[in-house]
């Protein structure tokens, strides 16, 4: 079956400008996770929907990112006003039985 | 607060020889750990899981991690590498309920030699 996809898989954009990175989870998740991937920071939790339940935001880096969930099923990460260190590979997961599956990512690039 | 440690960035092995990657943690209730594997420009990929129950798990691709709680490691081995698994390797711990994010490690690199 489908995996969890994430468009666009790269994205340059020019420091300042804001950016919409999209995730599809596998049909049926009612979980969702962003993470990012860094070269200085490793593996870092962002953000975590359950259901329709509030979102845990506890790991979003600053107030210049966001996320939503629609429908309980696709997700966008937004980063307003982008700066350097925000360039990375942002992934997302859904889960099923504790098990997150990971989708290919996002890889960000902040000039 | 939850941590895990990767004490090795980079090994080396030959093709043919045993691999152990070490993992150490550190978390305030029974872990929930995990091993992926992540090949240059993909994803994450599931290789084992420890939820509970026998403490030797095995896993897709021929690996297995022995969970020892009296030294807060989940050891990831496999008898005999082969070139394809040349990749870089992540342990993580999470939670069972609630809000079950992932803690990683900074990652093992493995490096296959012929």
């Amino acid at each position: 079956g489908a995996g969890v996809s994430q468009s666009p898989s790269n994205k340059v954009t020019e420091k300042g400008k804001d950016v919409e990175l999209r995730c599809d989870p596998i049909s049926g998740h009612t979980a969702l996770y962003w993470y990012r991937q860094s070269l200085g920071q490793g593996l870092e939790f962002l953000i975590y929907f359950q259901g329709n339940s509030a979102p845990d935001k506890s790991g979003l880096p600053s107030d210049r990112f966001s996320a939503e969930r629609t429908g309980g099923s696709v997700s966008t990460l937004t980063i307003q006003r982008t700066q350097q260190e925000d360039s990375a590979v942002y992934l997302c997961a859904s889960t099923l039985s504790h098990e997150q599956f990971f989708g290919p990512g996002t890889r960000l690039t902040v000039l | 607060a939850q941590s895990v440690t990767q004490p090795d960035i980079h090994i080396t092995v030959s093709e043919g020889a045993s691999l152990e990657l070490r993992c150490n943690y550190s978390y305030g209730a029974t872990p929930y750990l995990f091993w992926y594997v992540q090949s240059p420009g993909q994803g994450l990929q599931l290789l084992l899981k420890y939820f509970s129950g026998d403490t030797l798990v095995q896993g897709i691709k021929g690996f297995e991690a022995e969970f020892k709680r009296s030294q807060s490691s989940f050891n990831l081995r496999k008898p005999s590498v082969h070139w394809s698994d040349a990749a870089e390797y992540f342990c993580a711990v999470g939670a069972l309920f609630g809000n079950e994010k992932l803690t990683f490690g900074t990652g093992t690199r493995l490096t296959i030699i012929p």
